[in-house]
């Protein structure tokens, strides 16, 4: 059975700062990988998907990266603002029935 | 706009009284899919279709049914339901083919069962 596992829970950190959440999941036959960003009380909006063949996508201020292999992914937010504080949830989809599997998210707080 | 719709946005019922969460989505995608968050539980599929009259049971399907007879619409029905019920609700649709399996997620339905 597929787990995901997102770590840290919590994030703060100040106005400015690059920053790196990480994603990690344990059968590594998927075909892609998420990141979701979700603010409170709101639905969850894609950010990014990765392709099982590729190693990475960027989006603006984003980049996400996925080493298969070992299981992992990381998203990285660059220049960090206020704006950015959200709930960030990695998905991977995988299995016969197509599932996705979510972590239950890094709470990200920026502080101006 | 390309999005996913549910009704209501929120509700509030009583245990024993039948309720119908409504979903729709205008992207002619094949797959769509039943979230339910809970804190500390994260976010677990409930049942999924692959396409019309193709659905199936998810991690968590017990009290629940779903139904697949157009493309655009998947309801979620709560035959019975009972405060465990009580939760943030999601549905989300997606084409899955490559890039374009970008999953686009419902604004969510909450749901308080007394």
């Amino acid at each position: 059975k597929q787990e995901v596992t997102q770590i840290p829970a919590a994030l703060s950190v100040p106005e400015g700062e690059n920053l790196v959440l990480n994603c990690s999941f344990t059968d590594s036959a998927i075909y892609n990988l998420q990141w979701f960003r979700q603010d409170p009380g709101k639905g969850l909006t894609s950010l990014l998907l990765i392709q099982s063949s590729q190693r990475e996508q960027t989006s603006g201020r984003l980049n996400a990266s996925l080493d298969k292999s070992s299981g992992r992914s990381t998203l990285y937010i660059a220049a960090s603002q206020p704006g950015d504080s959200a709930t960030y949830l990695c998905a991977v989809r995988g299995g016969s029935n197509y599932k996705l599997t979510f972590g239950k998210g890094t709470l990200l707080t920026v502080n101006p | 706009e390309a999005q996913v719709t549910q009704n209501p946005r929120y509700l509030i019922t009583v245990t024993g009284k039948k309720l119908t969460v409504t979903c729709s989505q205008n992207m002619n995608h094949e797959y769509m899919s039943w979230y339910r968050q809970d804190p500390g539980l994260g976010l677990r599929q409930i049942y999924y279709s692959m396409n019309v009259e193709v659905t199936d049971k998810g991690d968590v399907p017990e009290g629940y049914k779903v139904s697949r007879k157009e493309k655009r619409n998947f309801p979620l029905i709560l035959e019975s339901p009972s405060p465990n019920q009580t939760s943030l609700y999601f549905c989300a649709s997606s084409s899955p083919a490559g890039l374009a399996d970008t999953q686009y997620f419902g604004p969510g339905t909450r749901l308080t069962v007394l």
